[in-house]
């Protein structure tokens, strides 16, 4: 079956710092992938997503690339804030008709200090 | 409109008690999804209704019974519930399902109810 392997937390770093939070996954097929975020108290929000290899999704300063040779989709952030706070996961689709099936990696909580 | 609303954000309901989450979406999706999501866990998959007919159901135990009355709402009824359901409920709506180059895959996440059972 499909499945979604991500550090575990939590990942506490200062201010302007670099961050990256390694993703990998096992599927069959062609699967999306995914990175949502969710701040304390909060649903899940779409941070970016890539639908086909060599794929690059971005938003909000953060980056990932779709990499089927090494089955990753690393998150990355040049200078992150206090308000990226939060918990990330990590997550692809199976892609089939009959319901998107999501599997999430188990979440890397992320506290950034001023 | 581009958000999952829920009601109630918070319930908090005895054992004996019956219950019902609610899900609306106003863009035009056609698929929606229920998950329980413990805390420090990922979400898990309960069901996924897709053009308002139940397509997928995670072995979830009857006492969790879903509700697709049209294509923006989704119910979930309660009853008979157990302490361990205690969790965070969310929704989400998807452009379809399937396809995911053309972006009907992609979830979009109402902002949960919190249930706890005493």
């Amino acid at each position: 079956g499909n499945s979604v392997t991500q550090m575990e937390g939590p990942v506490t770093l200062s201010e302007e710092a670099f961050l990256t939070i390694n993703c990998t996954y096992t599927a069959t097929g062609y699967p999306s992938l995914f990175w949502y975020v969710q701040y304390p108290g909060e649903g899940l929000q779409l941070l970016l997503k890539a639908t086909k290899a060599d794929d690059k999704g971005s938003n909000k300063g953060f980056e990932a690339t779709y990499r089927k040779e090494t089955t990753s989709f690393h998150l990355e952030k040049g200078s992150v804030q206090v308000s990226d706070s939060a918990v990330y996961f990590c997550a692809l689709s199976d892609n089939k008709a009959a319901g998107n099936k999501l599997t999430f990696g188990g979440g890397t909580r992320v506290l950034v200090k001023p | 409109d581009t958000e999952v609303t829920q009601t109630p954000k918070h319930l908090v309901m005895g054992m004996t008690n019956k219950k019902s989450l609610k899900c609306e979406q106003h863009m035009g999706h056609r698929a929606m999804y229920w998950y329980k999501q413990k805390a420090k866990k990922p979400p898990e998959l309960m069901f996924v209704y897709s053009y308002e007919k139940l397509s997928i159901n995670e072995s979830v135990p009857s006492r969790f019974s879903p509700e697709c009355p049209n294509s923006s709402l989704l119910n979930l009824h309660l009853h008979a519930l157990q302490p361990e359901d205690s969790a965070l409920y969310l929704c989400a709506s998807s452009p379809g399902t399937g396809g995911g180059v053309l972006g009907w895959n992609e979830q979009f996440f109402g902002p949960g109810t919190r249930l706890t059972v005493l």
